[in-house]
């Protein structure tokens, strides 16, 4: 089945600074790929999605790129604020059902 | 419009007792999947309902696990005789579509969860 390794965190960084958050899934064939956060106190949400390769999904200001070749989804975001701090999963979908299959998340805290 | 919602937010139970989780997916949503997350991990799943079918309940760590969704809307996933390694937030997420409808209906909506801690 599918499987996702996502970095280890804590992930500190200070308020503007550039983020990566590496992503990288096994799979049978070409699943969609999303990445969610978990805002403190808060339920799961969808952050981005992509769906083929070569699709870049963004919101927020957070972009990650469908890369077949090395299947890999790194999350990105070019200037990073103390809102930001959470906890970001990767998921991709597994076949059949459409089950998300969840990383161990990684810890973004952001200091002024 | 309205989210998933799910009842009770917090859950204390004594070892032994059974518990019962209830979630009322977004109105129309075909797909309704329930996750368990330990704490400090990510959420694995248990268990998917397509309307009223289960049609995967691969992920339900043992017999004392049991869901259900009568009429395809709101679901109940219940414990029986709780352990302490039931201790976990219990998440519910609905989607659009069911099968392979369009890449969007896979999209999963999730709801606030609800902690679980046995004591």
């Amino acid at each position: 089945g599918n499987s996702v390794t996502q970095m280890e965190g804590p992930v500190t960084l200070s308020e503007e600074a550039f983020l990566t958050i590496n992503c990288t899934y096994t799979a049978t064939g070409y699943p969609s790929l999303f990445w969610y956060v978990q805002y403190p106190g808060e339920g799961l949400q969808l952050l981005l999605k992509a769906t083929k390769a070569d699709d870049k999904g963004s919101n927020k200001g957070f972009e990650a790129t469908y890369r077949k070749e090395t299947t890999s989804f790194h999350l990105e975001k070019g200037s990073v604020q103390v809102s930001d701090s959470a906890v970001y999963f990767c998921a991709p979908l597994s076949g059949g059902y459409n089950k998300l299959i969840f990383g161990a998340g990684t810890r973004l805290a952001v200091h002024p | 419009g309205a989210g998933v919602s799910q009842s009770p937010r917090y859950k204390v139970a004594k070892r032994g007792q059974d518990v019962a989780l209830r979630c009322d997916p977004i109105s129309g949503h075909v797909s309704l999947f329930w996750y368990q997350q330990a704490l400090g991990q990510g959420p694995e799943f248990l268990t998917y309902f397509q309307n009223e079918a289960q049609l995967d309940k691969s992920g339900l760590p043992s017999d004392r696990f049991f869901a259900e969704r009568p009429e395809g809307s709101v679901s109940t996933l219940k414990i029986q005789r709780t352990q302490q390694e039931d201790s976990a937030v219990y998440l519910c997420a609905s989607s659009p579509g069911g099968g392979r409808v369009s890449k969007r209906s896979y999209e999963q909506y999730f709801g606030p969860g609800t902690r679980l801690t046995v004591t």
